[in-house]
C-alpha cells in the first residue's frame, strides 16, 4: 500500500538552485521521514520529523511539516550535483509498527 | 556499526527454484522490514518482523516465506516464483516502527 502522493514526479534544476519537493499523505501520523535513493540501491534517511514539530533543518535540508493539511516538504538549498537521487517521504501508520512510502521524486542536478 | 548486510546483490533464479535471501544487522534493532521494489516505484512493505514474531503480512503470496532465526538476522526464502516477482529486495531495520530506518542495499532478484 502507498501513503502518499509526491510532487512534481521529476525536476531537473541546474546546480546550486534551490529544489522543492512536496508531500502529501492519507492518515494521521507519528512521525514523517525523508529518503533518499541514488540509482536503485538502499534507501537512506535524511531527516525525521514528529507530528508536533512544524520545521526542522539539518545542514542543506529543510522540512516543514502541516498536519492539518496532511503535507510536507522537503527544501534542498544550493543543490549538487551528488544531490541527483530519487526521494521518498514516509510515514509511518499510527495504528501499526510500518513505515510507507510516497510515490517519490526523481531530482536531477544539471551542471 | 550502522550497517544493514544483504547477501547476495543479485540472484538470477528459475521458475521452479528455491532461494532465500538474507539480511543482517548488529545495531540491536528489535523491528525488521522486507520492502519489494519495481523501477521508478516505491519501496512496497511485505513483511515486518517485531522481537523476532511476525507482525504484519502485507498479504504478500506464499511463494514469499520470512524467518527470522534470531533478533540480527532476516531471512525470505523464494519457491515457486513468476517472473513478475522480479525486483529490488531490500532489507531495513529501525529501532521501533516509528524511528528511523536503516536499509541495506538490496537484492537485484531475476525470475527467469
Amino acid at each position: 500500500s502507498q501513503q502518499g502522493e509526491e510532487d512534481p514526479q521529476a525536476l531537473s534544476i541546474q546546480e546550486g538552485e534551490n529544489a522543492t519537493m512536496n508531500c502529501s499523505y492519507k492518515t494521521s501520523i507519528n512521525n514523517l521521514q525523508w529518503y533518499r535513493q541514488n540509482s536503485g540501491r538502499g534507501l537512506v534517511h535524511l531527516i525525521l520529523i514528529r507530528s508536533n514539530e512544524r520545521e526542522k533543518h539539518s545542514g542543506r535540508l529543510r522540512v516543514t511539516l502541516d498536519t492539518s493539511k496532511k503535507s510536507s516538504s522537503l527544501l534542498i538549498t544550493a543543490s549538487r550535483a551528488a544531490d541527483t537521487a530519487s526521494y521518498f517521504c514516509a510515514t509511518d501508520d499510527s495504528s501499526a509498527s510500518k513505515i510507507i512510502f510516497g510515490s517519490g521524486t526523481r531530482l536531477s542536478i544539471r551542471p | 556499526d550502522t550497517e544493514v548486510t544483504q547477501t547476495p546483490k543479485h540472484l538470477v533464479m528459475g521458475m521452479t527454484n528455491k532461494k532465500s535471501l538474507k539480511c543482517e544487522q548488529h545495531m540491536g534493532h528489535r523491528a525488521m522490514y522486507w520492502y519489494k521494489q519495481k523501477a521508478k516505484k516505491p519501496p512496497e512493505l511485505m513483511f515486518v518482523y517485531s522481537y523476532e514474531k511476525l507482525s504484519i503480512n502485507e498479504s504478500v503470496p506464499s511463494r514469499f516465506s520470512p524467518e527470522c532465526p534470531n533478533s540480527s538476522l532476516l531471512n525470505l526464502h523464494l519457491h515457486a516464483l513468476q517472473p513478475e516477482d522480479s525486483a529490488l529486495y531490500l532489507c531495513a531495520s529501525s529501532q521501533t516502527g516509528r524511528t528511523e530506518a536503516f536499509f541495506g542495499q538490496g537484492t537485484r532478484l531475476t525470475v527467469v
